[in-house]
């Protein structure tokens, strides 16, 4: 049982550039969330969704797009990187809509 | 919209003593506590919550308060062990439009010496 799962761990991106960080899960939850984590604050939800097929807009959703074609996947894209989107994304599941597994995290460097 | 603020920030005690961690929250909406630790380089752990209808909860050395009048909330560590080195999360959860709106704290970095 592997949990959750993000790929890729580390990342190195130029300005510009688009990337697709990918999360996945096995445990059969409904609730999705992704989040970024910044020195000094608290995690901050970008996007989540409820189920297949669903997505919402977070506390910072700018510059982000996501989609959740299979309930096991969700997807954060970013199309056009910028520094302050320099940080680390965790991905996180549920079945209660609190999120409660989250995976190891991405660590995404903008130049 | 709702705000936690978390103190210490920084926390060091030896091996064998408690640990405390205080939060307050700012919306009386909020009804759901969690408390997650994060190891280096891994993801938030939860470890313990509370609901707002419940004023404590424990669980082995680990427990939670909740005063609802004060708006304040505490993690209580006991007989507190190296594996206990990490930073810890509160956060304050409310119903919004259909999901859970979970608001984070800063975090506390408690480091526990042998």
């Amino acid at each position: 049982n592997a949990g959750v799962t993000q790929t890729p761990k580390f990342r190195v991106l130029k300005t510009g550039q688009s990337m697709t960080l990918l999360c996945a899960q096995d445990m059969n939850h409904e609730y999705m969330y992704w989040y970024r984590q910044d020195p000094g604050m608290g995690l901050r939800l970008i996007h989540y969704s409820v189920g297949e097929g669903t997505t919402a807009k977070g506390e910072v959703p700018d510059g982000y797009n996501v989609s959740r074609l299979k309930k096991q996947n969700f997807l954060l894209g970013l199309e056009s990187a910028a520094p302050s989107q320099t940080s680390v994304y965790f991905c996180a599941s549920s079945y209660s809509g609190q999120p409660q597994h989250f995976g190891d995290g991405t660590r995404l460097s903008i130049l | 919209g709702e705000n936690v603020e978390q103190h210490p920030s920084t926390l060091s005690v030896q091996e064998g003593d408690s640990a405390v961690i205080k939060c307050t929250y700012s919306d009386s909406a909020s009804n759901y506590f969690p408390w997650y630790k994060q190891e280096l380089g891994k993801g938030p752990q939860l470890i313990i919550d509370i609901r707002s209808n419940v004023g404590e909860k424990k669980d082995q050395r680990i427990a939670v308060t909740l005063n609802k009048t004060a708006k304040h909330f505490s993690l209580h560590i006991t007989e507190t062990q190296p594996e206990d080195s990490a930073v810890y999360f509160c956060a304050a959860s409310m119903n919004s439009g259909g999901y859970q709106k979970v608001t984070f704290g800063t975090g506390t970095k408690l480091q526990v010496i042998p």
